[in-house]
């Protein structure tokens, strides 16, 4: 089946720094992304979707200027948590679909900012 | 607006009894996606099970099996001798559609841990 990956796996970072998480899809081309934030017992929100090429559309209440998305080719989307806080930390899960709007998940990714 | 319900937050249960994981969902699309995933501690999503909404046919794979009925808009989901390794947090999930298409927009549902004893 489809593979999508996410880097790095798990991440500590001091508060005030940025951190960047990617999601690659490994044997396909995504054509749309979604980020996911779940916090310890909770479940996922959607952060935000990005396509390929044009600009991510948030959910209400995602600062578009704390989470920066990148959507640079087929097969990567970039996650930028910029000024980090305790309160960023979490888990960060994204999903590819393909062209058939098969959805696949990464692995996730567990920040924790110190 | 979509929403989906798992009024179960904990589900214990010993070795080899059967169990029901509920999920209500609501939606105003006419043609939608619900989803079940599980979560092991290790926290990677595990995909069990797609059902297109006009599809009501009742699934079983294994031990797993699910019941989707739109009149009550629920889609519960069946554990039938459950073993230790059944033990995690699953969640429900709806879906967003475009004309169709499911776009890959999941709402899920808040999770309902369950952890089966030996």
């Amino acid at each position: 089946g489809a593979v999508v990956s996410q880097h790095p796996s798990w991440v500590i970072c001091k508060s005030g720094t940025s951190v960047k998480i990617e999601c690659r899809s490994l044997d396909f081309q995504a054509t749309t992304m979604f980020w996911y934030r779940q916090f310890p017992k909770q479940s996922l929100m959607l952060m935000a979707t990005s396509n390929e090429g044009s600009k991510a559309t948030y959910e209400q209440g995602v600062e578009k200027d704390k989470f920066l998305i990148n959507h640079a080719s087929l097969t990567l989307s970039t996650l930028t948590v910029t000024s980090a806080h305790p309160e960023d930390s979490s888990f960060y899960i994204c999903s590819a679909t393909d062209l058939l709007y098969e959805q696949y998940f990464g692995p996730g990714t567990r920040l924790t900012v110190t | 607006a979509q929403k989906v319900t798992q009024a179960q937050t904990e589900i214990s249960v010993v070795e080899k009894e059967d169990v029901t994981l509920d999920c209500v969902y609501e939606t105003r699309d006419t043609t939608y996606y619900l989803f079940w995933y599980k979560q092991p501690p290790s926290g990677e999503l595990v995909f069990l099970i797609r059902r297109n909404s006009f599809d009501e046919q009742n699934e079983i794979s294994g031990r797993y099996s699910w019941n989707f009925q739109k009149s009550t808009s629920s889609f519960n989901f069946t554990i039938t001798a459950s073993q230790v390794v059944d033990s995690a947090v699953y969640f429900c999930a709806l879906s967003e559609t475009h004309g169709s298409s499911n776009t890959g927009k999941l709402i899920f549902g808040q999770g309902t841990t369950l952890q089966v004893k030996p």
